[in-house]
């Protein structure tokens, strides 16, 4: 099936640095989503791309859809505690696939 | 305009026993889609529906099984529970079949023991 790779897999990090984690794919995506869940709850959709080389920003988060179509990335600057969480890439043709999460823990 | 509504949002089960989870889109979605997750796996897609129909299956066994009433209501149903069934199962739903985002309801806890 259709795997996709996500790093990190945790990043510690301190309150006001930007934040790097990106995904990797062997198959070609239409669409490369990334989502965030906090504990206990669904993923919530932060940023859609739908073309190659697409960049979107979303607030703080920036998001790119790779030329090849094959890998995303996601940038999150200035993070804030509230940031923490488990962030999921999603790479969409007929059906979502993820990655495995990246787990982002911010200390104040 | 209410997101996706999963019910019951937890459920103990014992081996051996089926349960049935319901899912209600977002009004005006019609793809309804399943996933289990489970700390060792991670999110795995377990099936999709459209306009009543099942448009594409994960690699899950046939216990696992799904279905799509005409108001856009999913449910799925899993017969002969195992202990390895104990996950988060979430509903995601998106307005068509291909090509847009999906958003996802809380989820069901389900343990089985």
């Amino acid at each position: 099936g259709q795997q996709l790779n996500q790093s990190p897999q945790s990043m510690f990090i301190q309150e006001g640095e930007d934040v790097s984690m990106n995904c990797t794919s062997s198959s070609i995506f239409n669409t490369w989503l990334w989502y965030k869940q906090d504990p206990g709850e669904g993923p919530v959709l932060l940023i859609a791309l739908y073309k190659a080389g697409e960049l979107t920003s979303n607030g703080r988060l920036t998001a790119q859809f790779g030329i090849t179509r094959k890998d995303s990335f996601l940038n999150i600057s200035a993070s804030i505690p509230s940031d923490v969480g488990i962030y999921f890439c999603a790479g969409q043709n007929n059906d979502m696939r993820f990655g495995a999460g990246t787990r982002l823990t911010v200390k104040p | 305009k209410a997101g996706v509504t999963q019910t019951p949002r937890y459920l103990i089960k014992t081996r051996g026993q089926q349960v049935t989870l319901s899912c209600s889109p977002i009004s005006g979605h019609r793809s309804v889609s399943w996933y289990q997750q489970t700390p060792g796996q991670g999110l795995q897609f377990l099936f999709e529906y459209f306009s009543e129909t099942q448009r594409n299956k994960g690699n899950f066994p046939g216990r696992f099984s799904g279905r799509q009433f005409s108001n856009s209501r999913s449910e799925m149903n899993v017969s002969t529970l195992e202990l390895g069934d104990s996950a988060l199962y979430l509903c995601a739903s998106r307005p068509n079949y291909r090509g847009t985002e999906a958003f996802f309801g809380q989820g069901t806890r389900l343990t089985v023991v």
